[in-house]
């Protein structure tokens, strides 16, 4: 999940499974959303977006959901890789022009 | 390649000492904006740009100035660098103001002693 203290909250799964990873965001106004994969020495790189009329888009290997009663977005990566290890962050665009970031989730993936 | 360019990588200086992180864009994108990242607070806005000669600030703009004289360039200025400015940094652009497409540089970590 979302964090935004000291230390990011970690998520381990065996290569193969799926993984999820969720975020809280804050304003309900919010109108878009996005996850980012960040590897290490590296900036953000963009991987899915959602708009707050949907609640359910795929991509690649991964799915987004969002549930707009409780504020809460998901991301579903199916059959986690070795390369998927990162940190991912979401963030919602809830001032026109101002993205807005989660503390990150990092992802390990053990062989 | 499409890219966002931040230079330098690396920088360590000295508190007062005026400092430029420099950061160019190829993809002709109206939008851009500077990022700081430090442990377990994600990443922060410092300011942002719609355009050319449009700026505005974000979440956290004390201590910082920016321009945009020209559509690809966003420096970022630190007039009197202090410790607590010390950071991750990351330069964004994007096409849209929707941030669909926002494209990262590669960082530049900054030590101010």
């Amino acid at each position: 999940g979302e964090s935004v203290g000291l230390h990011l909250p970690t998520l381990s799964v065996q290569e193969g499974d799926n993984s999820i990873i969720n975020c809280a965001y804050s304003n309900s106004a919010s109108d878009y959303f996005i996850w980012y994969k960040q590897e290490s020495g590296k900036g953000p790189q963009f991987i899915i977006d959602i708009r707050s009329n949907m609640d359910k888009r795929q991509g690649q290997r991964v799915t987004v959901l969002l549930n707009k009663t409780v504020k809460h977005l998901s991301l579903q990566i199916a059959a986690t890789q070795p390369g998927d290890s990162a940190v991912y962050f979401c963030a919602e665009n809830n001032a026109g022009n101002m993205l807005t970031f989660g503390g990150g989730t990092r992802l390990m993936v053990k062989p | 390649e499409a890219q966002v360019t931040q230079n330098p990588r690396y920088l360590i200086t000295v508190t007062g000492k005026k400092l430029t992180v420099t950061c160019s864009q190829n993809m002709n994108h109206e939008y851009m904006s500077w990022y700081r990242q430090d442990p377990g607070l994600g990443l922060r806005q410092i300011y942002y740009s719609m355009n050319v000669e449009v700026t505005d600030k974000g979440d956290v703009p004390e201590g910082y100035k920016v321009s945009r004289k020209e559509k690809r360039n966003f420096p970022l200025i630190l007039e009197s660098p202090s410790p607590n400015q010390t950071s991750l940094y990351f330069c964004a652009s994007s096409h849209h103001k929707e941030h669909y497409g926002y494209t990262f540089g590669s960082g530049t970590r900054l030590t101010v002693v």
